[in-house]
């Protein structure tokens, strides 16, 4: 069966330092989106991809965070300087049409010392 | 602020019997609802989408749907301790962002 795969799946970092989340979603899925869940709280929408485009961001998605498809396969989110409060599981999902239903990769765990 | 409401919990439920989870929402625009599932510490894992009013069942499951009362449930019948997780019930709207309920914790004893 067809599944989401995330890399790292788990990850520390200093805080002030960049890094990249990566993801490679289902193949014949066209849309692609990441999500962040902090320990014990919500999961939260940062940001949905569509046609090599940001289609909708959050508030959360300010300028220090950004995303890209380098090639045909990958899906990356990019955070240019990490916060504390940037430690987070962070999901990417990816689906088949605008609205429809969305497919969750295992998530990386970010710490940010 | 679109919201999406869900009773924390725990919600016990001996095993065998029919587990009845619930979700209000905010936003009369919502078009697509959906129940994942996340053990702790892994991603959610989807169960149930429904997109019309009504009842919707796949197995075990079934959601229900009330777009008047902005309502939505997720019934699961002859639970299993494997069922012991956390509901999520997710929402989109107008611009598919999914809008996340805080979840049902769920403990299904033996």
């Amino acid at each position: 069966e067809p599944e989401v795969t995330q890399t790292p799946s788990h990850q520390v970092t200093q805080m002030g330092q960049e890094v990249i989340l990566r993801c490679v979603p289902i193949s014949n899925h066209l849309y692609f989106y990441w999500y962040r869940q902090i320990l014990g709280q919500k999961v939260e929408f940062l940001v949905s991809f569509y046609n090599n485009e940001i289609s909708e961001k959050s508030e959360i998605f300010d300028d220090q965070f950004s995303v890209e498809r380098p090639d045909g396969s990958n899906f990356t989110l990019k955070i240019r300087s990490t916060k504390l409060e940037d430690s987070a599981m962070y999901f990417c999902a990816s689906s088949e049409a605008e609205g429809s239903e969305q497919y969750f990769g295992p998530g990386t765990r970010l710490t940010v010392t | 602020q679109k919201e999406v409401e869900q009773n924390s919990g725990p919600l016990s439920v001996p095993e065998g019997a029919i587990a009845s989870l619930n979700c209000t929402y905010s936003d009369r625009g919502s078009q697509s609802f959906f129940w994942y599932r996340q053990y702790s510490g892994k991603s959610p894992e989807l169960i149930m989408s429904i997109y019309s009013n009504g009842d919707k069942e796949d197995g075990r499951f079934t959601a229900q749907l009330n777009k008047a009362s902005q309502y939505v449930s997720l019934l699961i019948r002859d639970s299993q301790p494997s069922d012991s997780a956390t509901y999520l019930c997710a929402v989109s709207g107008s611009n598919y962002q999914l809008i996340w309920g805080a979840g049902t914790k769920l403990i299904i004893k033996p």
